[in-house]
């Protein structure tokens, strides 16, 4: 089982809006809507933002969001700010493997 | 409050055993998947294996499969991940997840970590 693919960064200005893709197959991304999305500060365990796709946690901000369309999964920030600047990472259900994740986004805050 | 606890940093030579352990606590253990996820230096997320305490069901990532075992004791709610024969590559991050979703896909609380460092 591949991994799902991220760009290995992105970049923004506070304010801005940015997303983040993660590409996958029919195999997990585009047959199931089990897409999850973690937030990893350095030294610092993996945090979930998003599940099911679209669902937040309690506690996350509406800020992060997500979406997903044929084989390709989205996590888009809007009013980036200062503490977004971390990796960021897509999993995805796939029956195979049960789950698979995506090689990781380093999100930049000019 | 829902907390997984891991057991502490380990510093191992090559071919002995290793046991690591993440317990559970403020929710019913039994009813939620327990994952591991491995972080090499530098590196990303790679999803190991999950357990489900309720029935000991055990699944592998076939990257892992036949490499580590998986196990969970429900009495005092701790999920174990474990190694016959360490190798210098199995130095990493070890984190634990607890499960929920499409059999446990999402890893809804974490534990801080456990560092494994393999040397001769």
């Amino acid at each position: 089982q591949s991994a799902l693919t991220q760009p290995a960064s992105v970049s923004g200005s506070p304010g801005q809006s940015i997303t983040i893709s993660c590409t996958g197959t029919s195999s997990d991304v585009g047959d199931y809507n089990y897409v999850s999305w973690y937030q990893q500060h350095p030294g610092k365990a993996p945090k979930l933002m998003i599940y099911d796709v679209t669902s937040r946690p309690s506690g996350v901000s509406n800020r992060f969001s997500g979406s997903k369309s044929g084989n390709t999964a989205s996590l888009t920030i809007s009013g980036l700010q200062a503490e977004d600047e971390a990796d960021y990472y897509c999993s995805s259900y796939t029956s195979s493997t049960n789950v698979v994740f995506g090689g990781g986004t380093k999100l930049t805050v000019l | 409050e829902v907390q997984l606890v891991q057991s502490g940093a380990e510093v191992k030579k090559p071919g002995e055993s290793l046991k690591i352990s993440c317990k559970g606590s403020g929710y019913r253990f039994t009813s939620y998947w327990i994952g591991w996820v491995r972080q090499m230096p530098g590196k990303g997320l790679e999803w190991m294996g999950i357990i489900y305490p309720g029935d000991s069901a055990t699944r592998y990532s076939p990257s892992f499969q036949g490499q580590v075992t998986i196990s969970a004791d429900k009495s005092i709610t701790t999920a174990y991940l474990q190694w016959s024969s360490l190798k210098a590559s199995d130095t990493a991050m070890y984190y634990c997840a607890r499960g929920r979703g499409r059999d446990g896909y999402v890893g809804d609380y974490w534990g801080q970590g456990i560092l494994v460092t393999v040397s001769s």
